[in-house]
């Protein structure tokens, strides 16, 4: 199946520090990435939608200038939370729909990043 | 009003045994509706697809109701795999996603 990796698993940042999250597609090209957050015992949080060769797509309420988000490749998205503060620490995941087939909606989820801001 | 709401549970069941639960979703224009399964700290992984007429994959038997704007998922004779949360998703015209918080399933020996 199709397979997204995230890196780094987990960071550990100080506050006031930007920190960059990257999600690639390993075997297809992934022309629309999503980005969530999931904070502890929540559901997860669409942020935004990331359009390869265009900019992204923020859902509301979350800060485009603070969420820098960056698909300047059909396997690699990034996300860069800018300024971070100690409400920022949460799991950021991406997903990838790919075109290799798979079941009807299947998004195929990176195994995500733990961001802790001190 | 959350658009998809889950009870939390937790639900301790020994192996063996059915364990049912539901979720309820807001907007009567969704489209489609999946369950995925969740392990602790992992990422989401797609468990199944839920259709109108309702539908099994193996010991999985997912229901949809759209007059009532729920779903359903039954895990019958239970392992202890089985333990993690269950998401109910749904989907409304485009590819996002919305996500309910999770029905926590704990399966004992």
């Amino acid at each position: 199946g199709a397979v997204v990796s995230q890196h780094p698993s987990r960071v550990i940042c100080k506050s006031g520090t930007s920190v960059k999250i990257e999600c690639r597609s390993l075997d297809f090209q992934a022309t629309t990435m999503f980005w969530y957050r999931q904070f502890p015992k929540q559901s997860l949080m669409l942020m935004a939608t990331s359009n390869e060769g265009s900019k992204a797509t923020y859902e509301q309420g979350v800060e485009k200038d603070k969420f820098l988000i960056n698909h300047a490749s059909l396997t690699l998205s990034t996300l860069t939370v800018t300024s971070a503060h100690p409400e920022d620490s949460s799991f950021y995941i991406c997903s990838a729909i790919s075109p290799l087939g798979g079941r009807e909606g299947e998004q195929y989820f990176g195994p995500g990043t733990r961001l802790t801001v001190t | 009003r959350k658009e998809v709401e889950q009870d939390p549970g937790p639900f301790n069941v020994p192996e063996g045994a059915t364990v049912a639960f539901n979720c309820t979703y807001s907007n009567s224009a969704s489209q489609s509706f999946f369950w995925y399964r969740q392990d602790c700290r992992k990422e989401p992984k797609l468990l199944m697809s839920v259709y109108s007429s309702g539908n099994e994959d193996g010991r999985f038997t997912a229901q949809l109701n759209r007059a009532s704007q729920y779903i359903s998922l039954l895990i019958r004779d239970s392992k202890l795999s089985d333990s993690a949360t269950y998401l109910c998703v749904v989907r409304f015209n485009d590819y996002k996603l919305s996500f309910g918080a999770g029905t926590t399933v704990t399966v004992r020996a």
